[in-house]
């Protein structure tokens, strides 16, 4: 069992809805990532949080929206997405990102399988 | 930009069989890990390689990290039906603080019983 949890599993959503994606880990974690997957293809990274602060953002469109309550948990909000937006959708965290990653690996969580019809 | 070339994309093989997976660049990284990637999960981490010249291996499957830290192999003796997944390797950059991981383009393996 993953020590990342995400959900919903799988998710479909029309062109003008208003979702949220969340995911929480409970490791003390002070890094938390999210990335979308293509079928067969590596994650391409989307934000970056480290500690509550995002540090990263990918030159994600706007209608992706993440939000990082407190250290544990990472939500990402999701509206008036596109059908090219359909992906899996995994969320991760490491121990520290201020460190080298030898040192904090990435535990991913299952992901959501986003559908945008 | 660091880029990671990995190499099979997709390899289909018998069970029984060896293989060998690489992963190459023209960038020093300061380490690489591999992750398995089973179908409906997240990458799950397998192993990671911090020294020139390091060999590890986890069961079945032995890692190397180039002596240059620019490339990595990832060999499987044996192959079961379980190996089967996408194997994607994992570079994190020379930066101090805060460096990316730059992905490899996977390699989509299937062990046939």
């Amino acid at each position: 069992d993953t020590e990342v949890t995400q959900t919903p599993k799988h998710l479909v959503m029309g062109m003008t809805n208003k979702k949220s994606l969340k995911c929480e880990q409970h490791m003390g974690h002070r890094a938390m990532y999210w990335y979308k997957q293509k079928a067969k293809k590596p994650p391409e990274l989307m934000f970056v949080y480290s500690y509550e602060k995002l540090s990263i953002n990918e030159s994600v469109p706007s209608r992706f929206s993440p939000e990082c309550p407190n250290s544990s948990l990472l939500n990402l909000h999701l509206h008036a997405l596109q059908p090219e937006d359909s992906a899996l959708y995994l969320c991760a965290s490491s121990q520290d990102r201020g460190r080298a990653s030898y040192n904090s690996p990435l535990h991913f969580g299952n992901g959501t399988r986003l559908t945008v019809t | 930009t660091q880029l990671l070339e990995q190499s099979p994309q997709f390899l289909s093989i018998q069970e029984g069989e060896n293989l060998t997976v690489y992963c190459n660049s023209s960038s020093v990284f300061s380490s690489l890990q591999w992750y398995r990637q089973e179908p409906g999960e997240g990458p799950v981490l397998l192993v990671t390689v911090v020294t020139g010249g390091e060999v590890k291996k986890l069961k079945r499957l032995t890692f190397q990290f180039g002596d240059a830290r620019k490339d990595s192999s990832l060999h499987i003796t044996a192959a079961q039906p379980g190996d089967t997944g996408l194997y994607l390797c994992a570079g994190e950059g020379l930066e101090t603080s805060g460096s990316r991981l730059t992905f490899g383009e996977g390699t989509q393996l299937t062990v046939n019983p």
